[in-house]
C-alpha cells in the first residue's frame, strides 16, 4: 500500500526564520507534487517534481526530490505571514494509475 | 485562467438521501477525479475517469458511489444513500496529462444530518 508521510504536521514559525517540511513515501513513484490549501479553500498546485534530484523554487519556497531516499522536502526561507497555510505533498500511484495519494498535510502558522 | 466549476458549494442532506455533486471540467482536460477531505484531515482519492469510463477507484468508492459524464460537459458524483460519515468537502480535479498536477475545483461541502 502506498503511504505518504509528512512531518511535522504542525509548524509554528516566526517571521524571518527558515524551516523544512519533509515528505516520505513508501513506494516508487514517478511524480511528486506539493500543494497549498488556505482554510476553507481549494488546493493550489505549487510544485511538480518529476525526476530524481529535481529542485524547484518559487519565491520563499523551494522543493526538492530524492527518489532513491523516497523523500521530498519543502524548504521555507525567511518566512512571512502570507505563507501561513496547510501544505500537502502527494505522489501518484505509479503503474497503478494517475490518481494522487496525499500526505496528512503540514499546517504552517507564521507569526511576527 | 480556466477553472473547474463545482456546484453546489454547500449541500445539506438527510441520512439515506441521494445526492449528486456536479463538476464542469476545463474543456480540453482529459482526466477527471473526485477527492474528498473530511474536515481537518487529509485529501483522499475516490475515483478517476478517463475516456468515458472509470480508470481507478479507491476502497472508499463502494457501491453507494457512482460517477458519470451525462452530457459531455458535466462530471457528476452520485452518492445513493448518504451516511453521516460521508460528510466532507468533495473536490473535483481535472488534468490534461498524467504529469499535470491538475486543477482543483473550489469544492462542495456535503453535510449529512
Amino acid at each position: 500500500e502506498l503511504k505518504v508521510e509528512q512531518n511535522p504536521l504542525f509548524l509554528s514559525m516566526q517571521e524571518g526564520k527558515n524551516y523544512t517540511i519533509y515528505c516520505n513515501y513508501s513506494t516508487t513513484s514517478d511524480r511528486l507534487y506539493w500543494y497549498r490549501q488556505d482554510p476553507g479553500k481549494s488546493l493550489e498546485s505549487l510544485f511538480v517534481l518529476l525526476s530524481n534530484g529535481a529542485v524547484k523554487q518559487e519565491g520563499r519556497l523551494m522543493a526538492s526530490l530524492d527518489t532513491k531516499a523516497r523523500l521530498s522536502t519543502l524548504h521555507i526561507t525567511a518566512a512571512v505571514h502570507d505563507l501561513s497555510a496547510t501544505y500537502f505533498c502527494a505522489v501518484d500511484r505509479g503503474q497503478a494509475g494517475t490518481a494522487l495519494i496525499f500526505g496528512k498535510g503540514t499546517t504552517l502558522s507564521v507569526s511576527s | 485562467e480556466p477553472e473547474v466549476t463545482q456546484t453546489p458549494s454547500h449541500q445539506v442532506t438527510q441520512m439515506g438521501q441521494e445526492v449528486i455533486l456536479r463538476c464542469v471540467p476545463i474543456s480540453n482536460h482529459l482526466y477527471f477525479y473526485w477527492y474528498r477531505q473530511i474536515l481537518g484531515q487529509k485529501v483522499e482519492f475516490l475515483v478517476s475517469f478517463y475516456n468515458n469510463e472509470i480508470s481507478e477507484k479507491s476502497e472508499i468508492f463502494d457501491d453507494q458511489f457512482s460517477v458519470e459524464r451525462p452530457d459531455g460537459s458535466n462530471f457528476t458524483l452520485k452518492i445513493r444513500s448518504t451516511k453521516l460519515e460521508d460528510s466532507a468537502m468533495y473536490f473535483c480535479a481535472t488534468t490534461i496529462a498524467r504529469s499535470d498536477p491538475g486543477t482543483f475545483g473550489s469544492g462542495t461541502r456535503l453535510t449529512v444530518v
